[in-house]
């Protein structure tokens, strides 16, 4: 299985909601990743987990957050957002060690986020 | 801080026509650099990674460290060569963990 898997693959919330997106992969990779990407505009990163632990925050506003309950699954939880939020939210995964000759992040197909 | 440019945002071209799409980068060291291609309604993938220096789907890109620029070729574009193609460097900025992706570059290949 050489597929990284998100759901839902949309999702319309309003300002006072609570929701989530789900990652899945079982490549046995051990980095995972949130990216955000707004249209005509490249990913933008997000979080980093490896090893189930936060490695990387890229500044993002507290009412995005994300859990790695184990190596498979990865989640953001969305409180309070904001319509600016809304946005292409992509998951990828990777080996952690990542030698440069083989390291490749594979993506997920999206969870399209609206925020009304 | 790491970078990647990737001046073009449309390049049409047509088919069987040399296709140059260009990545310049800003980086203090030694970068690590991908080509990622995106087709339309499908997952962005890799297509490129610079240490391989292997060509895949007639594509082909070279480091030139004193140019510092990362330039994907293909000498002969077909049409379903048409897509978003992105640029990324991975870097210490980010632990040599996450990717930093230029803005993209549409290939548009008419028949």
């Amino acid at each position: 299985d050489t597929e990284v898997t998100q759901t839902p693959k949309h999702l319309v919330m309003g300002m006072t909601n609570k929701k989530s997106l789900k990652c899945e992969q079982h490549m046995g990779h051990r980095a995972m990743y949130w990216y955000k990407q707004k249209a005509k505009k490249p990913p933008e990163l997000m979080f980093v987990y490896s090893y189930e632990k936060l490695s990387i925050n890229e500044s993002v506003p507290s009412r995005f957050s994300p859990e790695c309950p184990n190596s498979s699954l990865l989640n953001l939880h969305l409180h309070a957002l904001q319509p600016e939020d809304s946005a292409l939210y992509l998951c990828a995964s990777s080996q952690a060690s990542g030698l440069a000759d083989s390291y490749e992040q594979y993506f997920g197909p999206g969870t399209r986020l609206t925020v009304t | 801080a790491q970078r990647v440019t990737q001046p073009e945002k449309l390049l049409s071209v047509f088919k069987g026509a040399p296709v140059e799409l260009k990545c310049n980068y800003s980086y203090s060291g030694s970068p690590e650099l991908f080509w990622y291609v995106q087709y339309s309604r499908q997952r962005l993938q890799l297509l490129l990674r610079h240490i391989s220096r292997e060509s895949i789907k007639g594509f082909t890109a070279d480091l030139n460290k004193g140019e510092t620029s990362f330039h994907l070729k293909k000498p002969f574009a077909q049409e379903e060569d048409s897509a978003m193609y992105y640029c990324a460097l991975r870097g210490k900025d980010t632990g040599r963990r996450a990717l930093t992706f230029g803005s993209g570059t549409r290939l548009q290949v008419q028949p």
